[in-house]
């Protein structure tokens, strides 16, 4: 089964509109990390933001927030205010945190947003 | 910036040639990794190191061969590759391999052809 979904491969929105990414996991660990990625077309990938199981906040970082729903297991990223610069490929990514054994970071398939001007 | 840095940016290999990747970090971290991205695949772990041992094999290939000589370096050494091995090889970096607080920070890249 896969442990990180991304049911959107592709996305089109306009400029200057909200955008939201879905990202759902699936782990059984209590302590475990939600991670977004960026990868534009040059190759590098670029972390985003973070979210800790244990955090009660949603985590913000500029125009990007996180919309963590513990409960149905999802991570969302909302971009507020999308710049045609936000195009690139998005991923979702999941880091367990058991102690008896060394952790890794599992990757979604990532969703490819297109800004449209 | 960046403080993972990769080179070649891009490479064109034949299936009889040898070639190395090198990744180089600046961050002070004890864990680097080694990931093979294909079209249309999620990000695929292929070695991780943690203060230069390898903790991680997944299964890769014996025609792909790591060395981490020490804690800011990683090499990937090619041999004998098929085509099907043509991808981005993503190297990246973490503070260390434990906790869900430590993020990976990544390389540019070697976009890799095998002719």
């Amino acid at each position: 089964a896969q442990k990180i979904t991304q049911t959107q491969p592709g996305m089109f929105v306009q400029e200057k509109e909200a955008v939201t990414l879905d990202c759902t996991y699936d782990t059984s660990d209590q302590s475990y990390g939600l991670f977004w990625y960026k990868q534009p077309s040059s190759g590098e990938m670029i972390f985003l933001i973070y979210q800790g199981s244990y955090d009660e906040q949603n985590a913000t970082e500029g125009r990007y927030s996180l919309n963590f729903q513990k409960a149905r297991k999802s991570a969302n990223l909302v971009i507020s205010a999308s710049q045609l610069g936000d195009s690139a490929m998005y991923f979702c990514a999941m880091r367990e945190g058991k102690e008896n054994r060394d952790d890794k970071i599992i990757f979604g398939k990532g969703t490819r947003l297109h800004i449209l001007p | 910036e960046t403080g993972v840095t990769q080179t070649p940016r891009h490479l064109v290999m034949g299936m009889t040639n040898k070639k190395s990747l090198k990744c180089e970090q600046h961050l002070g971290h004890n864990a680097m990794y080694w990931y093979k991205q294909s079209a249309k695949k999620p990000l695929e772990l292929m070695f991780v190191y943690s203060l230069e041992e390898r903790v991680e094999n997944n299964s890769v290939p014996s025609r792909f061969s790591p060395e981490c000589p020490n804690s800011s370096h990683l090499f990937l050494h090619l041999h004998t590759l098929q085509p099907e091995d043509s991808a981005l090889y993503l190297c990246a970096s973490s503070q260390d391999l434990r906790g869900p607080g430590y993020e990976q920070y990544f390389g540019p890249g070697t976009r890799l052809t095998v002719t």
